[in-house]
C-alpha cells in the first residue's frame, strides 16, 4: 500500500517568505509527526497529531511554525517569515496507533532551502 | 541534555567485516521503549526493531543483532558480515511512556560499508 508522502520533495525560498508543506500519513494512521532534520544532528521532534485531541506542540522552536490537521489525515505545516536556521529536512511520520509503543512509518521528506 | 547518545558519528568498514553501532541512552521511566531506524541514501526512515524496558533478551534478525543491557543503559545494534546495501544513516531512538508523545532520537551513526 501508499506509504507516507509528503510535499514538496524541495523548496528554495527567500529569507522573510512563508511555506507550507504538506504530509499525507498512511491511510487509517491516526497519529501524525512532524520532525526536523538539520545537518548533522538527530531528529528534532516539532508537533504531535493524534485523533481528535489537541496537538502537542511542545517542540516547535517559534511561534513563526503551525502545523493543523485536517480531516484527520493530511497535515500541513507552515513556517512564517522564514529563517536561514528554518533550513532543514522535514519530516513526517505517522502510525496506526499514538502510543509510544508503535513503530512510526516516514515520508522522504521536504528539503527547505531558505535563501 | 541528549536523552539519546550515538557517539560514533561516522563508521567505515570493508564488506564482510562485523560492525557494532553504540546507543546509550537517559531516562528516569521504568516503562520505556528503544527503536533503531535505518536511512538509506534514498532518505526515508526505516524501522528495524522495537524493544521494551521489560524484556532484555538480545535479539537476532538475519545479520542484524541487538544487545540491551539495562545496567549500561545501552541498546548497541551490530551488523554482521557487512554488505555495501547497509550503508546508511543509523537512528537510535527512545520513547518513554510517561512522557507521552515525544520520541528522542540520537544523532545518528552514518555507516559506509567499502567493497
Amino acid at each position: 500500500g501508499a506509504g507516507v508522502s509528503q510535499s514538496p520533495s524541495n523548496k528554495v525560498t527567500e529569507k522573510g517568505k512563508d511555506v507550507e508543506l504538506r504530509c499525507d500519513p498512511i491511510s487509517g494512521h491516526t497519529a501524525l509527526y512532524w520532525y526536523r532534520q538539520s545537518l548533522g544532528q538527530g531528529l528534532e521532534f516539532l508537533i504531535y497529531f493524534q485523533g481528535n485531541s489537541a496537538p502537542d506542540k511542545s517542540g516547535l522552536p517559534s511561534d513563526r511554525f503551525s502545523a493543523e490537521r485536517t480531516g484527520g489525515s493530511v497535515s500541513t505545516l507552515t513556517i512564517q517569515r522564514t529563517q536561514q536556521e528554518d533550513s532543514a529536512v522535514y519530516l513526517c511520520a505517522s502510525s496506526s496507533r499514538g502510543s509510544t509503543y508503535n513503530e512510526q512509518f516516514f515520508g522522504p521528506g521536504t528539503r527547505l532551502t531558505v535563501l | 541534555a541528549q536523552k539519546v547518545t550515538q557517539a560514533q558519528t561516522e563508521i567505515s568498514v570493508v564488506e564482510k567485516e562485523d560492525v557494532t553501532l553504540d546507543c546509550v541512552y537517559e531516562t528516569r521511566d521504568t516503562t520505556y521503549y528503544l527503536f533503531w531506524y535505518k536511512q538509506p541514501p534514498s532518505g526515508e526512515l526505516v524501522f528495524l526493531i522495537r524493544r521494551n524496558s521489560f524484556d532484555e533478551q538480545n535479539e537476532i534478525s538475519g545479520r542484524y543483532s541487538w544487545n540491551f543491557q539495562k545496567s549500561t543503559s545501552s541498546f548497541n545494534f551490530t551488523i554482521t558480515a557487512s554488505q555495501v546495501v547497509d550503508s546508511a544513516v543509523y537512528f537510535c531512538a527512545l520513547s518513554e511512556v510517561n512522557t507521552g508523545n515525544q520520541f528522542y532520537f540520537g544523532t545518528g551513526t552514518s555507516l559506509t560499508v567499502i567493497p
